[in-house]
């Protein structure tokens, strides 16, 4: 596609329930990040991978998120037992190599009730 | 771990105004620095990318300079109209790409 892309745009969810959270990254980027952003807030990072290996994980906030890129392209991010503070926008970025410009998607929007 | 600052949180200015913005991070082993905008509950749009071999890079009127040596990095808007009104964020590109909170940037007509 042209630009990277998530899915869903919104995502309301209940209290302790599992939610994946998809990025298509730019074709041909190998490093995709994948941020959380809270209103009036920079985004945070969560993790960054570099073709299919998490290069660096240390943003994710506990054991309940976790995130994959088996190919290295796709990347879906996921969190188990969701509680009302994961409320925000994710968001994901791409770039062609790790230190280029990045390209960031629309965003996916979490509530969690 | 690399920490951005960016300065001032918030800036309200009349139009035709030029201002800067400013940025500041911790660790000076970056590769580049990207500035961005994000209109309220909007993306990220890339505005400028500076190489860290680079000291300026200018687009429109828009220009950022970048001082690695002493980790700071600014966005100078010339002749700014209400158009302008976003949040600016700087993202510092090492190993991993890390942000300021933002300024906030209003412009009155």
């Amino acid at each position: 596609g042209a630009g990277v892309s998530q899915t869903p745009s919104n995502k309301v969810t209940e209290k302790g329930k599992y939610v994946e959270l998809r990025c298509d990254p730019i074709s041909g980027h190998t490093a995709l990040y994948w941020y959380r952003q809270s209103l009036g807030q920079g985004p945070e990072f969560l993790i960054y991978f570099q073709g299919t290996g998490a290069a660096d994980d240390s943003g994710l906030p506990n054991d309940r998120f976790f995130a994959v890129r088996p190919e290295g392209s796709v990347s879906t991010l996921k969190i188990q037992r969701t509680e009302r503070g994961d409320s925000a926008v994710y968001l994901c970025a791409s770039s062609l190599q790790s230190g280029s410009k990045a390209f960031f998607g629309p965003g996916t929007r979490l509530t969690v009730l | 771990k690399q920490e951005v600052t960016q300065i001032p949180a918030a800036l309200s200015v009349p139009e035709g105004e030029n201002l800067v913005l400013n940025c500041s991070f911790t660790d000076s082993a970056i590769y580049n620095l990207q500035w961005f905008r994000q209109d309220p509950g909007k993306g990220l749009t890339s505005l400028l990318l500076i190489q860290s071999s680079q000291r300026e890079q200018t687009s429109g009127r828009l220009n950022a300079s970048l001082d690695k040596s002493s980790g700071r990095s600014t966005l100078y808007i010339a002749a700014s109209q209400p158009g302008d009104s976003a949040t600016y964020l700087c993202a510092v590109i090492g190993n991993d790409m890390r942000f300021g909170a933002g300024t906030r940037l209003t412009v009155k007509p």
